[in-house]
């Protein structure tokens, strides 16, 4: 079955400990991207990748990293977390194509920080 | 930079009956893409209708359809016989053809369905 599998769905986590959310995909996209959701803001986009060791910003980057070390693989990296990074984190993969293919999105990661 | 906005945060339809939810872009490009997800309480985005705007023909998916005017940057969805299950938060979303494939999204639409 086609998917994007995001893990952890749920984390609960205090201001300064270094997480990591997994993003993998087994369609062979070459593009991935992260996006935040927060209420009355709808989804933005954080960091994106066009292909294996290819990635740049998006409209919300500060504080976070990512890396595409293999195609699959997109982490969500938060080094020192904080409460303002709270929210509902997606990932998203689609094949490039300049006929316009759907986004896949992941089932979401709500993310706590206390 | 484009941008998407949906003008109503709440909308309510009683059940079987047929409501609008709208949706206006901004954009300087003339090739792009038109989205609406749907995102139920299960959280998941679901693709419900797509709209390349080099077609003039409105996308139809079942009772799902859209009125795309692009001259107007405007792209509603009609949601016909509505069912409890249509019950979600709704985004409008919107991609450049080529390049960056980076999806736009609009605030959202929280539609309610009345039995």
């Amino acid at each position: 079955e086609a998917q994007v599998t995001q893990n952890p769905r749920y984390l609960i986590t205090v201001t300064g400990k270094k997480l990591t959310v997994t993003c993998s995909q087994n369609m062979n996209h070459e593009y991935m991207s992260w996006y935040r959701q927060d209420p009355g803001l709808g989804l933005r986009q954080i960091y994106y990748s066009m292909n294996v060791e290819v990635t740049d910003k998006g409209d919300v980057p500060e504080g976070y990293k990512v890396s595409r070390k293999e195609k699959r693989n997109f982490p969500l990296i938060l080094e020192s977390p904080s409460p303002n990074q709270t929210s509902l984190y997606f990932c998203a993969s689609s094949l490039r194509s300049p006929t316009g293919t759907e986004a896949f999105f992941g089932q979401g990661t709500r993310l706590t920080v206390v | 930079a484009q941008t998407v906005t949906q003008s109503q945060p709440e909308m309510s339809v009683q059940e079987a009956e047929t409501v609008t939810l709208s949706c206006t872009y901004d954009t300087s490009e003339s090739d792009y893409y038109l989205f609406w997800y749907k995102q139920p309480p299960s959280r998941q985005m679901i693709l419900v209708i797509r709209q390349e705007a080099y077609k003039q023909q409105n996308a139809t998916e079942n009772r799902f359809s859209v009125n795309f005017q692009k001259a107007a940057k405007s792209f509603s969805l009609k949601i016909s016989d509505s069912q409890l299950g249509d019950a979600a938060m709704y985004f409008c979303a919107y991609r450049n053809q080529g390049g960056s494939e980076k999806l736009v999204f609009g605030k959202g639409t929280k539609l309610t369905v009345n039995p």
